[in-house]
């Protein structure tokens, strides 16, 4: 069975800290994602790795980067929260370029940044 | 930017009835595909229809594609309780070194018992 986890259900930091997001999946799949999800706008990409140690920038990376060290793990960091990166964090992964592109989800993290 | 715009925004029905939803997006695309989102989760992949396909069933639902419209429908036939959830469609591109995918901002769909 596909499985997508994710280190936190919930999190709230203070503005300044930094945040660690972690993202794993069980699926040996090569894409992963992280996207931020907010009322009214939708999920959008902050940045997403086709492979390990490769990463690029998704709609919104400004505030974030992230880490493939493994081909399974993907986290994103928060280098200073703000409040304004208050939101929900999905990750997602899927299997490779040329496949059916269908994205699987982990449950998300609601992140509150005060 | 949104590739994908649902409409409408909230759709409130009663058990037993049919559910629609839109959605239209403005580039070329590869696929369109349709997620759902219960309440706190992460998202669910339900079906993908290919650019060259312009009806797919699974279950109860039916998606349309109308590609000369940049348009697609999700149909879910004879609702539940259950199928209570936000309602996303996604469209699938090249961009940079990977198939992305650009979600709409959702239906919330409300089916009352």
């Amino acid at each position: 069975d596909v499985k997508v986890t994710q280190s936190s259900r919930y999190l709230v930091k203070r503005t300044g800290e930094k945040v660690f997001l972690e993202c794993v999946q069980d699926m040996d799949h090569e894409n992963m994602f992280w996207y931020r999800q907010d009322p009214g706008l939708g999920l959008r990409l902050i940045y997403f790795s086709y492979d390990v140690k490769m990463k690029e920038k998704g709609d919104i990376p400004e505030g974030y980067s992230v880490s493939r060290e493994k081909k399974e793990r993907f986290s994103l960091i928060l280098e200073s929260a703000s409040t304004n990166q208050t939101s929900m964090y999905l990750c997602a992964s899927s299997q490779h370029w040329d496949s059916q592109e269908t994205q699987y989800f982990g449950p998300g993290t609601r992140l509150l940044v005060l | 930017s949104q590739q994908g715009e649902e409409d409408p925004q909230a759709l409130s029905i009663q058990e037993g009835e049919n559910a629609t939803m839109n959605c239209s997006y403005k580039t070329s695309i590869n696929n369109l595909q349709w997620y759902r989102q219960n309440s706190g989760r992460g998202l669910v992949h339900l079906i993908l229809i290919r650019s060259n396909e312009r009806e797919k069933h699974s279950g109860r639902l039916r998606v349309t594609l109308d590609t000369s419209k940049k348009s697609s429908s999700l149909l879910i036939t004879t609702s539940r309780a259950a199928d209570t959830a936000s309602y996303f469609c996604a469209t699938a591109a090249i961009r940079g070194s990977a198939r992305q995918l650009t979600f709409g901002s959702g239906t919330q769909l409300t089916v009352l018992p």
